[in-house]
């Protein structure tokens, strides 16, 4: 069965430094994964994704995203935090030939000015 | 990104009365639609997928009786909630997907209130 992990409940960051938001996942096989960020009574919002290629995967609004197979790890990273980038973030996985995605638990980022 | 409009928003309903959730994909078609549950501070949990013109597929543990989905067409599906209670207070999200290797794409979510 696939399974994502998000082992931080939040993460602090100073305006300007840098971020990371840590995920880990389970599959059989080659994984699916995605990043999505969550504001408040919102929807979730697609950040980046990797199916295959480079593991370094560049999205939107700065973020980027390393695929470690050995690790079975897709961090989310952003060299330099806005205020704005305050939200909750999902990592997610799907199996090949599954259709639906497997949520993370969630990590609550909070950016200080 | 392509985008998905559910409505309500919000609802507020009374115990004992149905309530009904669309999701629109409004600018693609889309063959798979997800609906997903979350509660307060927690995770999405996956509560059925729909493709268009069969019946949806539940999670277990869901009832498929009270939770009613329709994806009647490839640009709506509909999760009618009936006979809620206050237990049923959620916040429902429904996300869309037209090729299987692609993102899917979330609605806003709707947020169910029962009094």
């Amino acid at each position: 069965a696939q399974s994502v992990a998000q082992p931080e409940d939040q993460v602090n960051v100073a305006e300007g430094n840098p971020l990371t938001v840590k995920c880990t996942y389970s599959v059989s096989g080659n994984p699916y994964l995605f990043w999505y960020v969550q504001y408040p009574n919102r929807g979730l919002q697609f950040l980046l994704k990797y199916i295959t290629g480079d593991n370094l995967v560049k999205g939107s609004y700065g973020f980027e995203a390393e695929f470690n197979k050995s690790q079975t790890s897709f961090h989310l990273k952003k060299p330099s935090a806005l205020v704005s980038d305050s939200a909750l973030y999902f990592c997610a996985v799907r199996e090949p030939g599954r259709r639906a995605l497997t949520f993370g638990s969630g990590t609550r980022l909070q950016v200080q000015p | 990104g392509a985008v998905v409009s559910q409505h309500p928003s919000w609802v507020i309903c009374k115990s004992g009365t149905s309530v009904k959730i669309e999701c629109r994909s409004l600018d693609f078609q889309a063959t798979t639609m997800f609906w997903y549950r979350q509660f307060p501070k927690q995770s999405l949990m996956l509560m059925a997928t729909s493709n268009e013109g069969s019946k949806a597929t539940y999670e277990q543990g869901v009832e498929k009786d009270k939770f009613l989905i329709n994806h009647a067409s490839l640009t709506l599906s509909t999760l009618t909630v009936t006979s809620a209670h206050p237990e049923d207070s959620s916040f429902y999200i429904c996300s869309a997907r037209d090729q299987p290797n692609t993102e899917a794409f979330f609605g806003q979510g709707t947020r169910l209130t029962v009094v």
